[in-house]
């Protein structure tokens, strides 16, 4: 069974900083690896999707990788804003109809 | 553009009483899915349903029934509601024609007392 970490559970950072979010998956047959994003009391936004035969999508500020032999997708945010605090969740596409989800990284920029 | 709509935001039910939660979603997309999300567990897939008329279980199935009458919208029900059923429920979209994006509603709070 496909399961999903995230790491850390909670991240608070300056304004400003470079910061990197980790996500790891237990089994690389995946199809794609999705990133979303959610503030408090609202649903998910997509922020980037990589296909399995990709190794990394870029935008804005934001570059996410994707190693499948390893297991593991980084998000990386560059100099952070208070506008990107929210919760980072990632979720592998096993199939098209079967995303399994991480539990989140919730992120806090300081001003 | 409103995307994916959910209805209602809020409700609150006894144990035992029954509702239904819409979703409708004015993108053409195939797929349709229903997730609950809880503390600490993420989201989890409940239903989905890859066309008009078929639907199929997710990792969470139990207590829950679907229906995809129309392309447009996806019927989430609770025939009768349980407290372990306390979550927030969450709609979903995608399509292959564009990499099963996934687009998400602004999420039903539901609690059971």
């Amino acid at each position: 069974k496909q399961e999903v970490t995230q790491i850390p559970a909670a991240l608070s950072v300056p304004e400003g900083e470079n910061l990197v979010l980790n996500c790891s998956f237990t089994d690389s047959a995946i199809y794609n690896l999705q990133w979303f994003r959610q503030d408090p009391g609202k649903g998910l936004t997509s922020l980037l999707l990589i296909q399995s035969s990709q190794r990394e999508q870029t935008s804005g500020r934001l570059n996410a990788s994707l190693d499948k032999s390893s297991g593991r997708s980084t998000l990386y945010i560059a100099a952070s804003q208070p506008g990107d605090s929210a919760t980072y969740l990632c979720a592998v596409i096993v199939s098209g109809q079967n995303f399994v989800f991480g539990p989140g990284t919730r992120l806090s920029v300081l001003p | 553009n409103a995307g994916v709509t959910q209805t209602p935001k809020f409700r609150v039910l006894k144990t035992g009483q029954s509702m239904t939660l819409l979703c409708a979603q004015d993108m053409n997309h195939e797929y349709m899915y229903w997730y609950r999300q809880d503390p600490g567990m993420g989201l989890r897939l409940i239903h989905y349903s890859v066309g008009e008329g078929t639907t199929a279980k997710g990792e969470v199935p139990d207590g829950y029934n679907v229906s995809r009458l129309k392309k447009q919208n996806f019927l989430l029900g609770l025939e009768s509601a349980a407290p372990s059923q306390t979550s927030v429920y969450f709609c979903a979209s995608s399509s292959p024609e564009t990499k099963n994006i996934q687009y998400f509603g602004a999420g039903t709070r539901l609690s059971v007392l």
